[in-house]
């Protein structure tokens, strides 16, 4: 069956560093990749959308990247700051003519100054 | 412009009661959806409607009722609740009739329900 598996349930970094969260996909040969983000006590919010045929999409400090034949996206914060502590999901289409989302589990950072 | 605006926010109920939980959006979205979170086990979707009319399950419809009233509701129903539906529950949107085409989905605020 299909599965979307996001490694690290937290991520702790220092304010100023990279933070690179993963993302693993099984048994899909998705079109789309998307990353949300997610505050405590609230709903997901979009942050980037990246094609099947993109290396790498980048907003602001945030960069994704899409490895169709690892079947890996990589989510990259620069210059972090204490403000982008949240729950970080990915999320792939699912059904035919993709008509669900499937999200991962998600993976909490925290940036501490 | 409010989005996707669920009710109640908040909600205990005892086993064995019913209730529904409404959703609507402001956005003349076609798909709607609905989600709940639990710890550990992520975003997992319960119902979803494709366009007016239609509806159909995801990955955990048990126990559940999902009515499209028309283009702006879809409401979400709990004939009798259990502990295990203990959950938060996020209603959301999207424009098209699907992700294929790299549709992004909103999200409401979240309705935390409690079942004792």
């Amino acid at each position: 069956s299909q599965k979307i598996e996001q490694n690290s349930e937290a991520l702790n970094i220092q304010e100023g560093k990279t933070a690179t969260l993963t993302c693993n996909y099984t048994n899909y040969s998705p079109a789309y990749l998307q990353w949300y983000r997610q505050d405590p006590g609230r709903g997901p919010v979009f942050l980037l959308l990246i094609r099947e045929n993109e290396k790498e999409k980048r907003k602001e400090r945030l960069k994704v990247t899409f490895d169709t034949t690892l079947k890996q996206s990589l989510f990259h914060i620069t210059a972090s700051q204490p403000a982008d502590s949240a729950t970080y999901l990915c999320a792939l289409e699912k059904g035919q003519a993709g008509t669900a989302l499937i999200f991962g589990k998600g993976t909490t950072l925290s940036v501490s100054s | 412009n409010a989005g996707v605006t669920q009710t109640p926010k908040f909600q205990v109920l005892k086993t064995g009661q019913s209730m529904t939980l409404q959703c609507a959006q402001d956005m003349n979205h076609n798909s709607m959806y609905w989600y709940r979170q639990d710890p550990g086990m992520g975003l997992r979707l319960i119902y979803y409607s494709a366009s007016e009319g239609t509806t159909d399950k995801g990955e955990v419809p048990n126990g559940y009722n999902v009515s499209r009233l028309n283009k702006r509701e879809f409401s979400l129903r709990l004939e009798s609740a259990a502990p295990s539906q203990t959950s938060v529950y996020f209603c959301a949107s999207i424009p098209g009739t699907g992700f294929s085409s790299g549709n992004t989905i909103y999200f409401g605020e979240g309705s935390w329900l409690t079942v004792v």
